[in-house]
Protein backbone atom coordinates (compact mmCIF):
# COMPACT_ATOMS: atom_id res chain seq x y z
CA UNK A 1 0.00 0.00 0.00
CA UNK A 2 0.68 3.72 0.23
CA UNK A 3 1.60 5.68 3.16
CA UNK A 4 3.25 8.24 4.22
CA UNK A 5 4.45 8.65 8.38
CA UNK A 6 4.92 12.18 9.63
CA UNK A 7 4.37 12.66 13.89
CA UNK A 8 1.49 13.24 15.61
CA UNK A 9 2.17 16.36 17.24
CA UNK A 10 5.96 18.31 17.93
CA UNK A 11 6.28 20.99 20.50
CA UNK A 12 8.99 23.75 20.29
CA UNK A 13 9.19 27.10 22.12
CA UNK A 14 8.58 31.04 20.38
CA UNK A 15 11.95 31.77 18.62
CA UNK A 16 13.28 28.27 18.14
CA UNK A 17 13.57 25.90 14.92
CA UNK A 18 11.73 22.77 14.48
CA UNK A 19 11.62 20.03 12.14
CA UNK A 20 8.70 17.94 11.16
CA UNK A 21 9.88 14.98 9.40
CA UNK A 22 8.13 12.67 6.53
CA UNK A 23 8.87 9.15 5.36
CA UNK A 24 6.92 7.52 2.78
CA UNK A 25 6.05 4.56 0.59
CA UNK A 26 4.34 5.04 -2.06
CA UNK A 27 4.37 3.12 -5.88
CA UNK A 28 5.69 6.34 -7.55
CA UNK A 29 7.07 9.63 -6.92
CA UNK A 30 6.93 13.28 -8.75
CA UNK A 31 7.34 15.51 -5.85
CA UNK A 32 6.75 16.33 -2.12
CA UNK A 33 4.83 18.92 -0.71
CA UNK A 34 4.25 20.62 2.49
CA UNK A 35 1.01 22.10 3.37
CA UNK A 36 0.08 24.30 6.60
CA UNK A 37 -3.58 24.04 8.45
CA UNK A 38 -5.02 26.01 10.98
CA UNK A 39 -7.78 25.02 13.37
CA UNK A 40 -10.65 25.85 11.60
CA UNK A 41 -9.01 26.25 8.25
CA UNK A 42 -8.42 25.35 5.40
CA UNK A 43 -5.05 23.77 4.06
CA UNK A 44 -2.39 26.08 2.43
CA UNK A 45 0.71 25.13 0.37
CA UNK A 46 4.01 25.79 1.93
CA UNK A 47 6.75 24.30 -0.33
CA UNK A 48 7.09 21.72 -2.73
CA UNK A 49 10.31 19.39 -3.83
CA UNK A 50 10.78 17.24 -6.77
CA UNK A 51 14.49 17.16 -6.39
CA UNK A 52 17.46 15.59 -3.48
CA UNK A 53 18.08 19.10 -1.27
CA UNK A 54 16.98 21.41 0.60
CA UNK A 55 14.56 24.35 -0.80
CA UNK A 56 14.12 27.74 1.48
CA UNK A 57 11.38 30.00 1.27
CA UNK A 58 11.60 32.87 4.07
CA UNK A 59 11.50 31.25 7.45
CA UNK A 60 10.56 27.69 6.36
CA UNK A 61 12.92 25.12 4.19
CA UNK A 62 12.17 21.67 2.87
CA UNK A 63 14.15 18.88 2.38
CA UNK A 64 13.97 15.63 0.46
CA UNK A 65 15.82 12.61 -0.08
CA UNK A 66 14.62 10.27 -2.87
CA UNK A 67 17.04 7.54 -2.24
CA UNK A 68 15.78 7.74 1.87
CA UNK A 69 12.37 8.27 0.65
CA UNK A 70 12.27 10.80 3.84
CA UNK A 71 11.86 15.00 3.61
CA UNK A 72 11.50 17.33 6.34
CA UNK A 73 10.02 21.04 6.97
CA UNK A 74 12.34 23.19 8.96
CA UNK A 75 10.60 26.10 10.59
CA UNK A 76 12.79 28.80 11.92
CA UNK A 77 12.31 31.98 14.46
CA UNK A 78 9.12 30.46 15.36
CA UNK A 79 6.51 32.45 15.97
CA UNK A 80 2.83 31.99 17.39
CA UNK A 81 1.12 32.04 14.65
CA UNK A 82 2.96 29.33 13.26
CA UNK A 83 0.60 26.68 15.54
CA UNK A 84 -1.01 24.72 13.04
CA UNK A 85 -1.14 21.26 11.64
CA UNK A 86 1.59 20.42 8.90
CA UNK A 87 0.88 17.62 6.42
CA UNK A 88 3.17 16.28 4.31
CA UNK A 89 1.57 15.40 0.51
CA UNK A 90 3.25 13.15 -2.47
CA UNK A 91 2.44 13.23 -6.01
CA UNK A 92 3.00 9.30 -6.29
CA UNK A 93 1.95 6.99 -9.04
CA UNK A 94 -0.55 9.11 -10.01
CA UNK A 95 0.29 12.32 -12.12
CA UNK A 96 -3.00 13.86 -10.65
CA UNK A 97 -3.29 12.60 -6.93
CA UNK A 98 -1.84 13.74 -3.86
CA UNK A 99 -1.69 10.96 -1.16
CA UNK A 100 -1.81 12.80 2.55
CA UNK A 101 0.05 12.40 5.47
CA UNK A 102 -2.05 12.67 9.16
CA UNK A 103 -0.37 15.91 9.57
CA UNK A 104 1.49 17.13 12.89
CA UNK A 105 0.01 19.11 14.91
CA UNK A 106 2.98 21.91 16.18
CA UNK A 107 2.66 23.32 19.43
CA UNK A 108 4.26 26.26 20.20
CA UNK A 109 4.98 27.87 23.84
CA UNK A 110 6.22 31.32 24.93
CA UNK B 1 -10.57 37.02 -7.85
CA UNK B 2 -12.46 35.22 -5.12
CA UNK B 3 -10.28 31.63 -5.77
CA UNK B 4 -12.08 28.57 -4.91
CA UNK B 5 -15.46 29.09 -3.64
CA UNK B 6 -17.71 26.62 -1.25
CA UNK B 7 -21.09 26.75 -0.43
CA UNK B 8 -22.92 25.72 2.14
CA UNK B 9 -20.18 26.24 5.12
CA UNK B 10 -22.23 24.05 6.89
CA UNK B 11 -24.99 21.29 6.90
CA UNK B 12 -26.87 19.24 8.83
CA UNK B 13 -28.22 15.96 6.80
CA UNK B 14 -30.33 13.36 8.52
CA UNK B 15 -29.88 9.70 7.36
CA UNK B 16 -30.98 8.66 4.15
CA UNK B 17 -30.69 12.30 2.67
CA UNK B 18 -28.97 13.74 -0.18
CA UNK B 19 -27.44 16.74 -0.79
CA UNK B 20 -25.16 18.58 -3.42
CA UNK B 21 -21.86 20.36 -2.18
CA UNK B 22 -20.83 23.18 -4.14
CA UNK B 23 -17.38 24.33 -5.24
CA UNK B 24 -16.57 26.89 -7.78
CA UNK B 25 -13.45 28.14 -9.28
CA UNK B 26 -12.18 31.84 -10.70
CA UNK B 27 -8.65 30.63 -11.89
CA UNK B 28 -9.89 28.83 -14.87
CA UNK B 29 -7.79 25.36 -13.81
CA UNK B 30 -7.76 22.68 -15.23
CA UNK B 31 -7.64 20.00 -12.11
CA UNK B 32 -9.66 20.10 -9.55
CA UNK B 33 -10.70 17.47 -6.45
CA UNK B 34 -13.12 16.83 -3.72
CA UNK B 35 -11.45 15.51 -0.11
CA UNK B 36 -12.95 14.92 3.56
CA UNK B 37 -11.02 15.28 6.36
CA UNK B 38 -12.27 13.36 9.32
CA UNK B 39 -10.94 15.05 12.56
CA UNK B 40 -7.05 14.78 13.60
CA UNK B 41 -6.64 13.12 10.18
CA UNK B 42 -5.11 13.58 6.71
CA UNK B 43 -7.44 14.43 3.71
CA UNK B 44 -8.82 11.41 1.85
CA UNK B 45 -9.29 11.94 -2.22
CA UNK B 46 -12.93 11.71 -3.23
CA UNK B 47 -13.38 12.39 -6.74
CA UNK B 48 -10.94 14.65 -8.92
CA UNK B 49 -11.26 16.19 -12.14
CA UNK B 50 -8.43 17.00 -15.35
CA UNK B 51 -10.93 19.40 -16.82
CA UNK B 52 -14.11 19.50 -18.18
CA UNK B 53 -16.30 16.72 -18.81
CA UNK B 54 -13.54 13.82 -17.28
CA UNK B 55 -13.84 12.89 -14.05
CA UNK B 56 -12.51 10.29 -11.85
CA UNK B 57 -12.22 8.01 -8.49
CA UNK B 58 -10.06 8.73 -5.63
CA UNK B 59 -9.15 6.61 -2.49
CA UNK B 60 -13.32 6.92 -0.82
CA UNK B 61 -15.43 7.51 -3.83
CA UNK B 62 -18.09 4.94 -2.33
CA UNK B 63 -21.80 7.02 -1.59
CA UNK B 64 -20.49 10.06 -3.36
CA UNK B 65 -20.95 11.17 -7.09
CA UNK B 66 -19.82 14.65 -9.21
CA UNK B 67 -19.92 16.08 -12.22
CA UNK B 68 -17.67 18.60 -14.28
CA UNK B 69 -19.71 20.43 -17.24
CA UNK B 70 -17.79 23.93 -16.94
CA UNK B 71 -14.05 23.98 -16.16
CA UNK B 72 -15.86 26.67 -13.17
CA UNK B 73 -18.10 24.43 -10.86
CA UNK B 74 -17.06 21.28 -9.58
CA UNK B 75 -20.35 19.85 -7.13
CA UNK B 76 -19.87 16.77 -5.13
CA UNK B 77 -23.29 14.87 -4.81
CA UNK B 78 -24.22 12.64 -1.37
CA UNK B 79 -26.63 9.82 -2.16
CA UNK B 80 -28.25 8.49 0.81
CA UNK B 81 -26.81 10.35 3.60
CA UNK B 82 -24.74 7.59 6.75
CA UNK B 83 -22.87 8.66 9.44
CA UNK B 84 -20.10 7.74 8.20
CA UNK B 85 -20.03 10.65 5.95
CA UNK B 86 -20.12 13.25 8.82
CA UNK B 87 -16.98 15.11 8.25
CA UNK B 88 -15.39 18.29 6.43
CA UNK B 89 -15.19 18.62 2.82
CA UNK B 90 -12.67 20.52 1.15
CA UNK B 91 -12.91 21.31 -2.74
CA UNK B 92 -9.43 22.41 -4.29
CA UNK B 93 -8.16 23.26 -7.65
CA UNK B 94 -4.66 23.24 -9.36
CA UNK B 95 -2.89 24.73 -12.59
CA UNK B 96 -2.02 22.14 -14.51
CA UNK B 97 1.66 23.17 -14.76
CA UNK B 98 2.40 23.84 -11.08
CA UNK B 99 2.47 22.32 -7.58
CA UNK B 100 -0.05 24.34 -5.70
CA UNK B 101 -3.46 23.35 -5.09
CA UNK B 102 -5.79 25.85 -3.84
CA UNK B 103 -8.48 25.10 -1.21
CA UNK B 104 -11.84 26.31 -0.23
CA UNK B 105 -13.04 26.69 3.01
CA UNK B 106 -14.91 23.49 3.50
CA UNK B 107 -18.01 22.25 4.04
CA UNK B 108 -18.53 21.08 7.37
CA UNK B 109 -21.40 17.97 7.20
CA UNK B 110 -22.83 16.62 9.79
CA UNK B 111 -25.30 13.12 9.50
CA UNK B 112 -27.20 12.52 12.28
Amino acid sequence: GQSLEQPSEVTAVEGAIVQINCTYQTSGFYGLSWYQQHDGGAPTFLSYNALDGLEETGRFSSFLSRSDSYGYLLLQELQMKDSASYFCAVRGGSNYQLIWGAGTKLIIKP
Amino acid sequence: NAGVTQTPKFRILKIGQSMTLQCAQDMNHNYMYWYRQDPGMGLKLIYYSVGAGITDKGEVPNGYNVSRSTTEYFPLRLELAAPSQTSVYFCASREGTAETQYFGPGTRLLVL
